[in-house]
């Protein structure tokens, strides 16, 4: 178990609106990724951080905000969201072994209507 | 450009062996990674690869050719719980992970 839990689980939400999605760990890992997956993609990469307040774009990233002010949070953030991203978001953290294995959360599932 | 390739689905028979072929192109290389996801869960690690050959871990096995770029997983004595997406990621220069669109495997009793 990688202590990694995503909030919320389900989302239903307008066009529009902004949305927050929390990824919360208990492990003290440098690095934290947000990807989307959808059916007939691979994941994709939104926005990934390697410490705190370093954050980077990753291949999908237009339309999406990251912040992490501590080692445990990292928030995604949809300012005005899209029928476009409905999608299932996971978090995601770097293991400590040489592999670099990613632990992924259960994912959260965003619905724009 | 960056690419992974893998079949959309497969079928096969529970007690059986199946393959799942990738084949890959990333900028740099940096290993190869096989993830297992069931249907609403989020993927969890099954093997890693950066040197060729082959690599056994109980019922699983993942195989790596660098000069050819593909790896392939192998499955034996498969089990109904084996019906899952397997997804072939390979991992850049930069360390990032290039994920394929996975491979849907259906187990037949």
């Amino acid at each position: 178990d990688a202590g990694i839990t995503q909030s919320p689980r389900h989302k239903v939400t307008e066009t529009g609106t902004p949305v927050t999605l929390r990824c919360h760990q208990t492990e003290n890992h440098r690095y934290m990724y947000w990807y989307r997956q959808d059916p007939g993609h691979g994941l994709r990469l939104i926005h990934y951080s390697y410490g705190v307040k370093d954050t980077d774009k990753g291949e999908v990233s237009d339309g999406y905000s990251v912040s992490r002010s501590k080692t445990e949070d990292f928030l995604l953030t949809l300012e005005s969201a899209t029928s476009s991203q409905t999608s299932v978001y996971f978090c995601a953290i770097r293991g400590d072994r040489d592999t670099g294995e990613l632990f992924f959360g259960e994912g959260s599932r965003l619905t724009v209507l | 450009g960056q690419n992974i390739d893998q079949p959309t689905e497969m079928t096969a028979t529970e007690g059986a062996i199946v393959q799942i072929n990738c084949t890959y192109q990333t900028s740099g290389f940096n290993g190869l990674f096989w993830y297992q996801q069931h249907a609403g869960e989020a993927p969890t690690f099954l093997s890693y690869n950066v040197l060729d050959g082959l690599e056994e871990k109980g019922r699983f096995s993942s195989f790596l050719s660098r000069s050819k770029g593909y790896s392939y997983l192998l499955l034996k004595e498969l089990q109904m719980k084996d019906s899952a997406s397997y997804l072939c990621a390979g991992m850049d220069s930069n360390y990032q992970l290039i994920w394929g669109a996975g491979t849907k495997l259906i187990i037949k009793p």
